[in-house]
C-alpha cells in the first residue's frame, strides 16, 4: 500500500523560511500526483493552501508556495509569522478517484 | 458560496454501521467537475481519505476501508452519504465531508465543519 511521507515536526523561527515535503515510500512525487496542501490548526476545518503543485487558493498569502524538489513535494513558507504555527499535510492524487494524505508535519514557530 | 454541512448520530455502539449524510449548498451535486468525498480524523490524529463519489454514483475507497464503507450519492436532494460498518473504538472521529475539484488539479476546494462520532457503548 502507498504511504505519503511527511516530516513529523519542524520548527522555525519568526520571520524564517521552512521547506516541509512530501515523499512516497516507493517511487517519486510528480506533478502528475497533483500535490496539494492544507493547514490545520487545532480544532479547526483544515483550510486549502495549494493544489497542483503550486497554485495557491483563493486568499492565501503568497509567502506560501509549492513546488516540486528532487523526488518530493514541497511547501515553503517565507517569512514565517506566529499564526503560521500549524499542522499542514499534503495530499497525493494516485488516479481512479484516489487521493492519500501524508501523516501531517507539525510546525512549530519560536 | 458552497457550504457542506455533515449530519447524523455522534455515538455509535460498537459492531453496528455509522451512517452520516452530507448536505451540500449553493453548488450543484450534479457536477462534472467534482467529486464529494469523506475524509476523517481520529482525536489528536491526522486526516485519513476514506473515499469518493462522483454524481453518476461512481465511488473510490482507500484500500484500507474497503471492505467496510459504502458511499452513495442522492442528486435530487443533493446529497451525498457514508456508511461505515462493523465499527470499533478506532473509528471514532471528526468525519469531514468535502467537494474534490477534479479540474486544475484534483485537491480538496470546500470543507463541511466535521462531525465528532464515537464509538462506544
Amino acid at each position: 500500500q502507498t504511504v505519503v511521507t511527511q516530516e513529523p515536526s519542524f520548527s522555525v523561527s519568526p520571520g524564517g523560511t521552512v521547506t516541509l515535503t512530501c515523499g512516497l515510500s516507493s517511487g517519486s512525487v510528480s506533478t502528475s500526483y497533483y500535490p496539494s496542501w492544507y493547514q490545520q490548526t487545532p480544532g479547526q476545518t483544515p483550510r486549502t493552501l495549494i493544489y497542483s503543485t503550486n497554485t495557491r487558493s483563493s486568499g492565501v498569502p503568497d509567502r506560501f508556495s509549492g513546488s516540486i524538489l528532487g523526488n518530493k513535494a514541497a511547501l515553503t513558507i517565507t517569512g514565517a509569522q506566529a499564526d503560521d504555527e500549524s499542522d499542514y499535510y499534503c495530499v497525493l492524487y494516485m488516479g481512479s478517484g484516489i487521493s492519500v494524505f501524508g501523516g501531517g508535519t507539525k510546525l512549530t514557530v519560536l | 458560496q458552497v457550504q457542506l454541512q455533515e449530519s447524523g448520530p455522534g455515538l455509535v455502539k460498537p459492531s453496528e454501521t455509522l451512517s452520516l449524510t452530507c448536505t451540500v449548498s449553493g453548488g450543484s451535486i450534479r457536477s462534472s467537475s467534482y467529486y464529494w468525498g469523506w475524509i476523517r480524523q481520529p482525536p489528536g490524529k491526522g486526516l485519513e481519505w476514506i473515499g469518493n463519489i462522483y454524481y453518476s454514483g461512481s465511488t473510490y475507497y482507500s484500500p484500507s476501508l474497503m471492505s467496510r464503507v459504502t458511499i452513495s450519492v442522492d442528486t435530487s436532494t443533493n446529497q451525498f452519504s457514508l456508511r461505515l460498518s462493523s465499527v470499533t473504538a478506532a473509528d471514532t472521529a471528526v468525519y469531514y465531508c468535502a467537494r474534490l475539484a477534479r479540474t486544475g488539479g484534483y485537491h480538496i476546494d470546500y470543507w463541511g465543519q466535521g462531525t465528532l462520532v464515537t464509538v462506544s457503548s
